[in-house]
């Protein structure tokens, strides 16, 4: 069973600040996942990678397949950007079904 | 209109009553999953299905049965509510990519309380 550790569990910062989650794992995997989860409940998936970078806006995702390592950077953060932030890993699914296997969160604020 | 869909969205029971949660997609993928999030545990796998034929126990199962009712319809079942079962339940879809990996589509979660 892999296990997902993500750091930190809390972070609080001034708006503009450079924002950097991490997550680790244990097991070899086929993708890694960060999802978003706003205060109402919801879950958006923000990037599916399985090696090097991913950017979307200010948002950029990166991943080391050898150190099994990943980490979710938000640049010039905004209150907006308050939320739990979930890294989630997958096995290689081939022709199975597995579910994702997910860390326990990271809860951001961000202050004016 | 939303992708995925749950229902209900709120819900509040007493112990031993049977309850069932739905969710309903219009994606068209044959995969879909349930997943319960407790505070301080994050989320983890109730039940999976491949296909309308193909259920499969997630690492928490104990307690729930799942029904496949057709591609779009994926029921979780709690046969006598417990209180340990309160959490917010996500119903998921997914569709492989080219690499074999999936890309996973949530619903808005279902909040249960088991009084």
């Amino acid at each position: 069973k892999n296990e997902v550790e993500q750091s930190p569990q809390n972070l609080t910062a001034q708006e503009g600040e450079f924002i950097t989650i991490n997550c680790s794992y244990s097991v070899g995997i086929s993708a890694l996942h960060w999802l978003q989860q706003h205060p109402g409940g919801g879950i958006v998936s923000l990037f599916m990678l399985s090696s090097g970078k991913k950017k979307h806006g200010r948002l950029i995702a990166t991943i080391n397949i050898q150190e099994k390592h990943s980490s979710l950077h938000i640049t010039a953060s905004h209150p907006r950007d308050s939320a739990v932030y979930i890294c989630a890993v997958g096995a290689y699914s081939g022709g199975g079904a597995d579910g994702l296997t997910f860390g326990k969160g990271t809860h951001l604020i961000i202050q004016p | 209109d939303a992708d995925v869909t749950q229902t209900p969205r709120n819900r509040i029971t007493k112990t031993g009553k049977r309850i069932m949660l739905e969710c309903s997609q219009t994606k068209g993928h044959d995969r879909m999953y349930w997943y319960r999030q407790d505070p301080g545990l994050g989320l983890r796998l109730i039940y999976y299905s491949f296909d309308v034929k193909d259920i499969n126990k997630g690492e928490i199962s104990d307690g729930y049965s799942v029904s496949r009712q057709a591609q779009a319809k994926f029921s979780l079942s709690l046969e006598s509510a417990i209180p340990n079962q309160t959490a917010l339940y996500f119903c998921a879809t997914s569709e492989p990519t080219g690499q074999g990996y999936n890309e996973q589509f949530f619903g808005p979660g279902t909040r249960l309380t088991v009084l």
